[in-house]
């Protein structure tokens, strides 16, 4: 069964940083591509940022440019996001993803989602 | 950007119903469309990717179509568990972009 549970959310401040995590089962990592989608609360889902299997390419939403970064531990069978320089509109409950097909030299659909965790920024 | 614009923005049916959902992107984008559903308070769930190919496991009441800029999310026989909110998605160039959602109510 595949699995992705994130982690690391919480209340932050203002300019603060945070790093989610996601742990993955059920599939082998090192043959997916993987993203981190967000959503506002009551909004709809904003993609943030992908990184190919291999870490090869990454790409991220103009709006967390600089901000994010995306990064993945294969050995660990991990995803993660370290996100800096916190602002409010960040606020949204992240998922993990995980796209369609082994070892794709481009992205794809996105098939498995994990359950979220929430980052809320406020002072 | 790719703009994804979605039709209606919410609508009422009941059980049985045949409903049909439409996606409109700002340029050609192929068949790089997926679709996925999202109930309150729960991730959103893989429908259609490619346009028209069912993900493993969803029922065959769903249906996709489509290419280049206008695509369909069709259901046939509408389910009481298929009441939510579908959301189509391009991946045809970054940034990935997902349209604001079509909300299924129940009449």
């Amino acid at each position: 069964e595949v699995q992705l549970v994130e982690s690391g959310g919480g209340l932050v401040q203002p300019g603060g940083s945070l790093r989610l995590s996601c742990v993955v089962s059920g599939f082998t990592f090192t043959t997916y591509w993987m993203s981190w989608v967000r959503q506002p609360p009551g909004k709809g889902l904003e993609w943030v940022a992908n990184i190919k299997h291999d870490e090869s390419e990454r790409y991220y939403v103009d709006s967390v440019e600089g901000r994010f970064t995306i990064s993945r531990d294969n050995a660990q069978n991990s995803l993660y996001l370290q996100i800096n320089s916190l602002r409010a509109e960040d606020t949204a409950v992240y998922y993990c993803a995980r796209h369609f097909g082994r070892e794709m030299t481009a992205v794809t659909a996105i098939t498995y989602w994990g359950q979220g965790s929430l980052v809320t920024v406020s002072s | 950007d790719i703009q994804m614009t979605q039709s209606p923005s919410s609508l009422s049916a009941s059980v049985g119903d045949r409903v049909t959902i439409t996606c409109r992107a700002s340029q050609g984008i192929s068949t790089w469309l997926a679709w996925y559903q999202q109930k309150p308070e729960k991730p959103p769930k893989s429908l259609i990717y490619a346009a028209s190919s069912l993900q493993s496991g969803i029922p065959s009441r769903f249906s996709g179509s489509g290419s280049g800029t206008d695509f369909t999310l069709t259901i046939n026989n509408l389910q009481p568990e298929d009441f939510a909110t579908y959301y189509c998605q391009q991946y045809k160039s970054y940034p990935l972009t997902f349209g604001a959602g079509t909300k299924v109510e129940i009449k």
